[in-house]
C-alpha cells in the first residue's frame, strides 16, 4: 500500500494561535486525501476531502474558515487549524484514496493540544 | 447511503483463543469493504478487503473475514488471539471515495 506521512506527530500549542499540519503522500502523486478527525475513544470523522489544485470540499458542520486545507501539489497537503481553542484537541489524521478498491491509506496521525 | 455498524464496542479474549469481531453493512449497490486496525496513538492499518473476488478474504496478521450478502456481515475473525493482536477494529465501507467508518471495536486480549 502507499506510505503516507504526517508532521508533526504531536504538537502542543496555545489558545488562539494557529497550527499547520502537513501530510505527504512518499512513494505516489495523490490527486486526492482526506483529513479526519478523531477524539478519544470515537471513530473517525471526515472533515474534508483535499483535491489538488483545487478548493478542499468540507463535510457538513466543519468550518472552513477555521481548518484551512491546501493541497498545492501531489504530494503534499496541508491543514491548519486557525485560532485554535482546547475544543480543537483531537487526533488529525489524513489519508488518500488511491487504492484500486477505493481502500484509504493512513498517515500516522498528528495529535494537537490547545492549551 | 452507505454505514456499517459494528457490534461491541470491547471484545475481551484470552490468548489463544478466537477472535470474532462483529460488522453489518447497508449500501444500495455492491459495496467494498475494508477491516482496519489502530494501534494507541497511531494512524489506520488496512488488515483486508472485499472487493468481489471472492467472499472469504484473507488479511495481514492471520485475520480473515467473510462476506456474506444475505446476512450484510462482515465479521472479522482469527483463529488464535496473540497478545500483539490488542488493538482497535474498524469496519468500513466505501462507494467511490466516499468511505464511512464503524464505530470500532477494542479488542483486549488477556493472558
Amino acid at each position: 500500500g502507499a506510505v503516507v506521512s504526517q508532521h508533526p506527530s504531536w504538537v502542543i500549542c496555545k489558545s488562539g494561535t494557529s497550527v499547520k499540519i502537513e501530510c505527504r503522500s512518499l512513494d505516489f502523486q495523490a490527486t486526492t486525501m482526506f483529513w479526519y478527525r478523531q477524539f478519544p475513544k470515537q471513530s473517525l470523522m471526515l472533515m474534508a476531502t483535499s483535491n489538488e489544485g483545487s478548493k478542499a470540499t468540507y463535510e457538513q458542520g466543519v468550518e472552513k474558515d477555521k481548518f484551512l486545507i491546501n493541497h498545492a501539489s501531489l504530494t503534499l497537503s496541508t491543514l491548519t487549524v486557525t485560532s485554535a481553542h482546547p475544543e480543537d484537541s483531537s487526533f488529525y489524521i489524513c489519508s488518500t484514496g488511491q487504492g484500486a478498491y477505493n481502500e484509504q491509506f493512513f498517515g500516522p496521525g498528528t495529535r494537537l493540544t490547545v492549551l | 447511503a452507505q454505514s456499517v455498524t459494528q457490534l461491541g464496542s470491547h471484545v475481551s479474549v484470552s490468548e489463544g483463543a478466537l477472535v470474532l469481531l462483529r460488522c453489518n453493512y447497508s449500501s444500495s449497490v455492491p459495496p467494498y469493504l475494508f477491516w482496519y486496525v489502530q494501534y494507541p496513538n497511531q494512524g489506520l492499518q488496512l488488515l483486508l478487503k472485499y472487493t468481489s473476488a471472492a467472499t472469504l478474504v484473507k488479511g495481514i496478521n492471520g485475520f480473515e473475514a467473510e462476506f456474506k450478502k444475505s446476512e450484510t456481515s462482515f465479521h472479522l475473525t482469527k483463529p488464535s488471539a496473540h497478545m500483539s493482536d490488542a488493538a482497535e477494529y474498524f469496519c468500513a465501507v466505501s462507494v467511490g471515495n466516499d468511505m464511512r467508518f464503524g464505530a470500532g471495536t477494542r479488542l483486549t486480549v488477556k493472558p
